[in-house]
């Protein structure tokens, strides 16, 4: 069974600062992994995701996630944080070899400092 | 092109009640989702449709839940009778790739959700 752990439910940067949010996933096989971002009252909208090619992925908004299949993690990161950052992030997973649901993280609710 | 609609935004009913939730997805998505998100807790898969077919419903919680996507187009989620530990935030998401090992580039486009609270 899948399980995917995100570290800290809040975190909380100055603007400005680097963002960080971890990501550990536990599968036999090195799944597809993903990052969506959920800002007030939307939907969870696609940050960046990991297929296969290049182990450092870029998304949108200047974040990128590095797959490190030894550590099975898949940071995300943003070198400077700006206020439109502040939502929820959330980390999935989902399996190569059959089906198509997503295994979420609990979320991490990302506060930016003034 | 429109996004995935949900509707009602917000629902507040009783214990032993019954409520209908409804997603639309993008138009050509021949895959449709439902996850909810207890308070508190992880988003957790429910099912999935291809077209008007249940390709997987290992997430349904019980037989309270019952999911449709007649014609393969909208999808409804009813609940009934409504218990208090069914509170939680409903998601609806489509994709466009289907099949039962869907390709490294079928994203889930998700909906705003539904918030749902029984009382």
């Amino acid at each position: 069974a899948q399980s995917v752990t995100q570290l800290g439910s809040h975190v909380s940067v100055s603007e400005g600062a680097l963002v960080l949010l971890r990501c550990n996933y536990s599968s036999s096989v090195p799944p597809y992994l993903f990052w969506y971002v959920q800002y007030p009252n939307q939907g969870l909208q696609l940050l960046l995701k990991y297929t296969s090619a290049a182990t450092l992925v870029k998304g949108i908004n200047g974040f990128e996630a590095e797959f490190k299949k030894s550590e099975t993690s898949f940071h995300l990161t943003k070198p400077s944080a700006h206020m439109s950052d502040a939502a929820e992030y959330f980390c999935a997973v989902r399996r190569r070899d059959a089906g198509n649901m997503l295994t979420f993280g609990g979320g991490t609710r990302l506060m930016v400092k003034p | 092109e429109a996004g995935v609609t949900q509707f009602p935004s917000h629902s507040v009913i009783e214990k032993g009640q019954t409520v209908t939730l409804r997603c639309d997805p993008i138009s050509g998505h021949d895959n449709l989702y439902w996850y909810r998100r207890v308070m508190g807790k992880e988003i957790k898969f429910l099912l999935h449709f291809v077209k008007e077919s249940k390709q997987d419903e290992s997430g349904m919680p019980n037989n309270r839940f019952l999911a449709e996507r007649t014609g393969g187009t909208y999808s409804t989620l009813k609940v009934q009778p409504a218990e208090l530990e069914d509170s939680g935030v409903y998601f609806c998401a489509s994709s466009q790739e289907g099949g039962l090992a869907g390709g490294p580039t079928d994203t889930q486009y998700f909906g705003p959700g539904t918030r749902l609270t029984v009382l």
